[in-house]
């Protein structure tokens, strides 16, 4: 069966910090993956999907980058954090009956 | 121009009466449509989705929604709400690779 890792659950980093979040997907080949974000008070916000092994696809310009340099893993990822980046990040990959979510990570930038 | 807008951020129900969470949306094109639940610190779970074939969706635990295009609406039913409903719901469009996420209703369920 399919399954959707992501790590780590909680996060507290200081501003101007690094940032690495990683996604991996068992069970499946060449997945669609997906990075959202959950903002305080705000619906979910694609942030990047990538369909294949480096290819990625940037949906608003933000302080954040995403890479995928295996096709079971997609990586968000950002070199100097800011306040507004916290929030609930969620993975997400696309199987063919429907879309699977991880069980996300709750950043807050301090 | 694509969206989804959840017209109550939270809604509050006694425990055995009837849930309606209402979403309507606004897509050029023929949407697929979804109702997705996040129970506190968990991941979202799909609760059922729309796709072009009947417009009277059933899903898990209960619940259904109607599709309905002269309206634009997609709302979530359910004929009794039990405890375990509590959550946050999230309608969802999709379109050409790509989601829209309305803003989240909270349930809340009183005994």
């Amino acid at each position: 069966s399919q399954t959707i890792h992501q790590w780590p659950a909680t996060l507290v980093q200081p501003v101007g910090s690094p940032l690495s979040l990683e996604c991996t997907v068992e069970g499946t080949s060449n997945p669609n993956l997906y990075w959202y974000r959950q903002a305080a008070g705000r619906g979910l916000q694609l942030l990047f999907y990538s369909v294949g092994i480096g290819q990625i696809s940037s949906e608003v310009p933000q302080n954040l980058s995403a890479s995928r340099p295996q096709d079971r893993q997609f990586i968000l990822s950002s070199k100097k954090l800011l306040l507004s980046d916290s929030g609930f990040y969620l993975c997400a990959w696309r199987g063919i009956y429907g879309y699977t979510f991880g069980s996300g990570t709750r950043l807050t930038v301090v | 121009a694509q969206s989804v807008t959840q017209l109550d951020s939270h809604v509050s129900v006694s425990e055995g009466t009837p849930v309606l969470l209402r979403c309507n949306y606004s897509s050029s094109y023929s949407p697929s449509l979804f109702w997705y639940v996040q129970h506190p610190n968990k991941g979202l779970q799909l609760l059922l989705k729309y796709t072009s074939a009947a417009t009277l969706v059933k899903g898990i635990n209960g619940f259904e929604a109607e599709f309905k295009k002269s309206e634009t609406s997609f709302h979530l039913t359910k004929p009794s709400a039990h405890m375990s409903d509590a959550a946050e719901y999230f309608c969802v469009l999709h379109n050409f690779n790509k989601f829209y996420f309305g803003s989240g209703t909270k349930l809340n369920v009183k005994p």
